[in-house]
């Protein structure tokens, strides 16, 4: 069983640009989640996805949004990036219909400078 | 809104010590109630669960038991060890939120040897 990847790493921005991030989701799961973590906070929800479609949405403004494909890997698109996007993204799977447990992949680390 | 409310830390313990990290939460439905932990430099791994009243959660000599009658869901473990040090978040979801994960603001835990 393959767990929940995400891609890059690490990223470093500047302020005013674009980023994509990339999230494979764990084997047999049909939904993903993201969300922001900031330095020495909990994750704040961002949006899910399920069957491609946005499928509810945490307090962030439309700068933030995102695509889930047919083989339900996701990516996250954060557009005129500011200082305060600087934060750890998390990407989550879960299997809706199933015990709806969210696994989550490492993270990506974005920094804007 | 649901929420969630977990001591501050950091908590510093020595091995071999017994830990309580408190959480309570508010929520308008039924929720699931989780505990996950984070490595330093790593994602969140899910710790335990419980997903109604009077259940206990238990996973590596953690333990958690949902309380409806005080609306808290405390983690336990008997005796720590320096591997145990990370941060703790307490979480909840329901069906209202589309099961999306409502973290409170973690709890960092340090053994000492």
């Amino acid at each position: 069983e393959t767990g929940v990847t995400q891609s890059p790493t690490h990223l470093i921005k500047t302020r005013g640009q674009q980023v994509t991030l990339r999230c494979s989701s764990q084997s047999g799961h049909n939904t993903v989640s993201w969300y922001q973590q900031a330095l020495g906070q909990g994750p704040q929800f961002i949006f899910q996805y399920y069957r491609e479609e946005e499928n509810g949405r945490g307090n962030f403004p439309p700068r933030f949004s995102g695509l889930q494909f047919p083989n339900y890997s996701s990516e996250l698109n954060v557009n005129a990036l500011e200082l305060d996007d600087s934060a750890l993204y998390l990407c989550a799977s879960s299997l809706v219909g199933g015990n709806y447990e969210q696994y989550f992949g490492p993270g990506t680390r974005l920094t804007v400078t | 809104g649901d929420s969630v409310t977990q001591m501050e830390g950091p908590v510093t313990l020595s091995e071999e010590a017994f830990l309580t990290i408190n959480c309570t939460y508010t929520a308008t439905g039924y929720p699931s109630l989780f505990w996950y932990v984070q490595y330093p430099g790593e994602g969140l791994q899910l710790l335990l669960k419980a997903t109604k009243a009077d259940d206990k959660g238990s996973n590596k000599g953690f333990e958690a038991t949902y309380r409806k009658e005080t609306t808290s869901f405390h983690l336990e473990k008997g005796s720590v060890q320096v591997s145990d040090s990370a941060v703790y978040f307490c979480a909840l979801s329901d069906r209202n939120s589309g099961y999306a994960l409502n973290f409170g603001k973690g709890t960092s835990l340090l053994v000492t040897p």
